[in-house]
């Protein structure tokens, strides 16, 4: 089955630097790569997503990159905020005709110091 | 983005019982996930949920510990059987958004304590 392996564990970066996470997947099959957001006690949030005819997409201050050749995808935050201090889960999924089920990451947990 | 809610939102429970966890979807879905979570871990999937036929579990859990209804194509349980305190957990339901059917949206869980 697919594993999705994720880089840091913790990051912790003063506001208004960039943070980078980085994940890593094994089945070269997958074409869905989503990321969540998850702040203490709530659920976790979709924040963007990449699928794998697209190297990159952007939406104001997040970024996700992919390398389909190497098998990686990234995170990409700018000008971090507190409010982004969160724990962030990659995943990685097969779609096609059906629905294929997620694989998470281990998770990052960001930490944004004002 | 579908809407989903939970019930309960959290339980204590004693060693032995059983809890059953509720999941609604404000749409028509034909697939719901359910997760765990232990503390400080990340997002484990239990099984998945079809309307209308038994639940797929993933390696590691069983339907009789871990037993799913599916009734209609916006609701599903879980109840976690004859619990442990190795059990204590956040448990989540998640559907995909029926508009696209490739984002996965997540209820707010379950935070469940085994005594």
């Amino acid at each position: 089955g697919e594993n999705v392996e994720q880089h840091p564990s913790t990051l912790s970066v003063q506001e208004g630097d960039s943070a980078v996470i980085k994940c890593t997947y094994s089945d070269s099959a997958s074409n869905y790569f989503p990321w969540y957001k998850q702040e203490l006690g709530k659920r976790p949030q979709l924040i963007i997503d990449i699928r794998s005819n697209v190297g990159e997409k952007k939406d104001q201050r997040i970024a996700v990159t992919l390398n389909k050749t190497a098998k990686h995808f990234s995170l990409h935050i700018t000008e971090t905020q507190p409010e982004d201090s969160a724990v962030y889960f990659c995943a990685a999924s097969k779609r096609g005709s059906g629905y294929s089920t997620l694989t998470f990451g281990k998770g990052t947990m960001l930490l944004v110091s004002p | 983005s579908a809407v989903i809610s939970q019930k309960p939102s959290r339980d204590i429970c004693q060693r032995g019982t059983s809890l059953t966890i509720q999941c609604q979807v404000d749409s028509q879905v034909t697939m719901m996930f359910w997760y765990r979570q232990q503390p400080g871990q990340s997002l484990t999937l239990i099984a998945t949920a079809n309307q209308g036929s038994e639940a797929t579990y993933e390696s590691g859990f069983v339907i009789d510990k871990f037993p799913i209804s599916r009734p209609n194509l916006t609701f599903s349980t879980l109840t976690v059987s004859n619990m442990s305190p190795e059990d204590s957990s956040i448990y989540l339901c998640s559907a995909p958004d029926r508009g696209t059917y490739n984002e996965q949206f997540f209820g707010p869980g379950t935070r469940l304590t085994v005594l």
